[in-house]
């Protein structure tokens, strides 16, 4: 199946600064990505939709300026988490799919942020 | 939006068994997969079935679209089978995937 590379795989950072986390597809055009968030012993939540070349589609909830998404290329798409805080703390995962919309869906290997 | 419910939440089988998880859906769909979450995060795709039925070795697959339910049947159970089978299901609005709630499977050696 198609790759999707995630980094970090784990990132600790203090209160208040800022994390970015990319997500790639090694081997296929994605002009569409999706994050998603999974805390402890629940399922995945979709936070939002990167459409490259244009603004992301955030979930309800979610906060835009929080947590910003650029999607520069066809296969990169990048999440910064601004100004971090401990309730924060997550499992972050990307996924992408190739160009068209009926295609299966494939994940990164997700990225575990923990804010001190 | 589209609603996915899984059954059951939790099931711990001995190693050999055989076992079915369910997938039930609220709404029409144009994609529907089966994963399995390890314990380090990682989502490996079981299966791509909108429709019909799929195996791979001994993991199997069936959806019915028309009465909006998946199977995913896991057969001679091993402890390497251990961990979270999620369904999730793409509506008809922009391809994004909505997740149940996962089945939580333990296998006893």
């Amino acid at each position: 199946g198609a790759v999707v590379s995630q980094h970090p795989s784990r990132v600790i950072c203090k209160s208040g600064t800022s994390v970015k986390i990319e997500c790639r597809s090694l081997d296929f055009q994605a002009t569409t990505m999706f994050w998603y968030r999974q805390f402890p012993k629940q399922s995945l939540m979709l936070m939002a939709t990167s459409n490259e070349g244009s603004k992301a589609t955030y979930e309800q909830g979610v906060e835009k300026d929080k947590f910003l998404i650029n999607h520069a290329s066809l296969t990169l798409s990048t999440l910064t988490v601004t100004s971090a805080h401990p309730e924060d703390s997550s499992f972050y995962i990307c996924s992408a799919r190739a160009l068209g919309q009926n295609t299966e869906a494939f994940f990164g290997q997700g990225t575990r942020l923990t804010v001190v | 939006g589209i609603q996915v419910e899984q059954s059951p939440p939790d099931l711990i089988l001995q190693e050999g068994a055989n076992s079915t998880l369910r997938c039930n859906f609220s709404d029409s769909v144009n994609n529907l997969q089966w994963f399995h979450q390890n314990p380090w995060g990682q989502l490996i795709n079981l299966f791509y079935i909108p429709s019909g039925t799929k195996q791979n070795g001994r993991l199997s697959a069936t959806t019915v679209a028309t009465e909006r339910y998946s199977l995913l049947y896991i057969s001679s159970s091993q402890t390497t089978d251990s961990g979270v089978y999620f369904c999730a299901v793409s509506d008809n609005q922009g391809g994004k995937l909505i997740f149940g709630q996962g089945t939580e499977l333990s296998v006893k050696p």
